[in-house]
């Protein structure tokens, strides 16, 4: 089955600067890779998503970047704020599968 | 509702107890899952249904673990006999699509399980 790998485990930024959170996945056949966002008590929240036909997608201060041949992928947070402090969750699903395996996440803190 | 609903949020159970873990998910989404989330962990899945078809059921840890969608909307966790390491987060999610990767679960607030 899938396997997903994600570092750091913890992350601390000063606010305004960037964060970087990689994960990798072991099934070449994974083409989904969701990532969420999961605040203290609080229900996970996709905050963007990238599929296999596509390297780079961005939204506003969020970017993910995909590697298929390194079978790695990277979110990317700029101008990071106090709300952005949350546990962030990277995922892979593979093509006709409906199981989203998980990283173990990776706690954010930013500074103020 | 707007969301995916889950009762209750709280349960305490002493061991050897059986419990009950509900899902409302969205109006008129097809696919339900639950994923178990321990401490400082990722959720990890256990179990998939389609409407009120239970496709997998891969990631249910032990026969103490049933999960039912009779109607194909509201849908029920029960665990038989608890054990300690049963204490997690139960976190269940709803899809609009028939696949995991064709688009955005949408979770529910969750479902903590504590057995003493």
């Amino acid at each position: 089955g899938e396997n997903v790998e994600q570092h750091p485990s913890t992350l601390s930024v000063q606010e305004g600067d960037s964060a970087v959170i990689k994960c990798t996945y072991s099934d070449s056949a994974s083409n989904y890779f969701p990532w969420y966002k999961q605040e203290l008590g609080k229900r996970p929240q996709l905050i963007i998503d990238i599929r296999s036909n596509v390297g780079e997608k961005k939204d506003q201060r969020i970017a993910v970047t995909l590697n298929k041949t390194a079978k790695h992928f990277s979110l990317h947070i700029t101008e990071t704020q106090p709300e952005d402090s949350a546990v962030y969750f990277c995922a892979a699903v593979g093509a006709g599968s409906y199981q989203l395996t998980f990283g173990k996440g990776t706690k954010l803190s930013v500074i103020p | 509702g707007a969301g995916v609903s889950q009762s209750p949020r709280y349960k305490v159970a002493k061991r050897g107890q059986d419990v009950a873990l509900r899902c409302d998910p969205i109006s008129g989404h097809v696919s339900l899952f639950w994923y178990q989330q321990a401490l400082g962990q990722g959720p990890e899945f256990l179990t998939y249904f389609q409407n009120e078809a239970q496709l997998d059921k891969s990631g249910l840890p032990s026969d103490r673990f049933f999960a039912e969608r009779p109607e194909g909307s509201v849908s029920t966790l029960k665990i038989q006999r608890t054990q300690q390491e049963d204490s997690a987060v139960y976190l269940c999610a709803s899809s609009l699509r028939t696949s995991g990767n064709g688009g955005e679960l949408f979770f529910g607030e969750g479902s903590r399980l504590t057995v003493l």
